[in-house]
């Protein structure tokens, strides 16, 4: 149990472009799910704490008009990165929480890498 | 601000030597303590946690992690490793109520065959 899934696992866009990650956890439903960036050799960034239903919570220094989360639904987050640049090649990891749980334990998707052009 | 710290960013074992992972967080309070484990190629998965209780935890895998509170350490222990566990290896904490997960650079373990 406990399955997170992430599409696409790769994609190459050009520069400017617009690219949405989905999230879904595919056997319960999480209330709330995390989006991290992974540097290479580097730790995971947490970018955001998305909550079903409301505005997701950004952490400092990430743009929240640039990386836009929506998630509609007890069972899908998505991340659109907008107007793309090649900075913004990485490896996009998200993670769900299920509720209830006594400990916070996080459930990881396989990620998406993303190349812009 | 909160932090974790890990000791040492590549780790090079023999087969069935031990193994002891260091990490040290900086946070006073009540704490959650996680270590996970990303495979190459796979997503990360988790080893062990702590929340309460007994200070040393047993996970998946024959790994172990001791909570040493006037230490603020969780080190991570295996005593003896196989080249299957040739992974990347991070702890994380958490010290708030949004569940939020605070990393570690991580640790890169290569087990020589």
């Amino acid at each position: 149990g406990a399955v997170v899934s992430q599409h696409p696992s790769w994609v190459i866009c050009k520069s400017g472009t617009s690219v949405k990650i989905e999230c879904r956890s595919l056997d319960f439903q999480a209330t709330t799910m995390f989006w991290y960036r992974q540097f290479p050799k580097q730790s995971l960034m947490l970018m955001a704490t998305s909550n079903e239903g409301s505005k997701a919570t950004y952490e400092q220094g990430v743009e929240k008009d640039k990386f836009l989360i929506n998630h509609a639904s007890l069972t899908l987050s998505t991340l659109t990165v907008t107007s793309a640049h090649p900075e913004d090649s990485s490896f996009y990891i998200c993670s769900a929480r299920i509720p209830g749980q006594g400990a916070n334990e996080q459930y990881f998707g396989p990620g998406t890498r993303l190349t812009v052009t | 601000a909160q932090s974790v710290s890990q000791h040492n960013h590549h780790v090079i074992l023999s087969e069935a030597a031990s193994l002891e992972l260091g990490c040290n967080y900086s946070y006073g309070g009540t704490v959650n303590l996680f270590w996970y484990v990303q495979y190459p190629g796979q997503h990360l998965q988790l080893l062990l946690k702590y929340f309460s209780g007994d200070p040393l935890v047993k996970g998946i895998k024959g790994f172990e992690a001791e909570f040493i509170k006037s230490k603020f350490s969780f080190n991570l222990r295996k005593p003896s490793v196989q080249w299957s566990d040739t992974a990347e290896y991070f702890c994380a904490v958490n010290a708030n109520s949004n569940y939020q997960l605070i990393w570690g650079a991580g640790t890169k373990l290569i087990i020589k065959p």
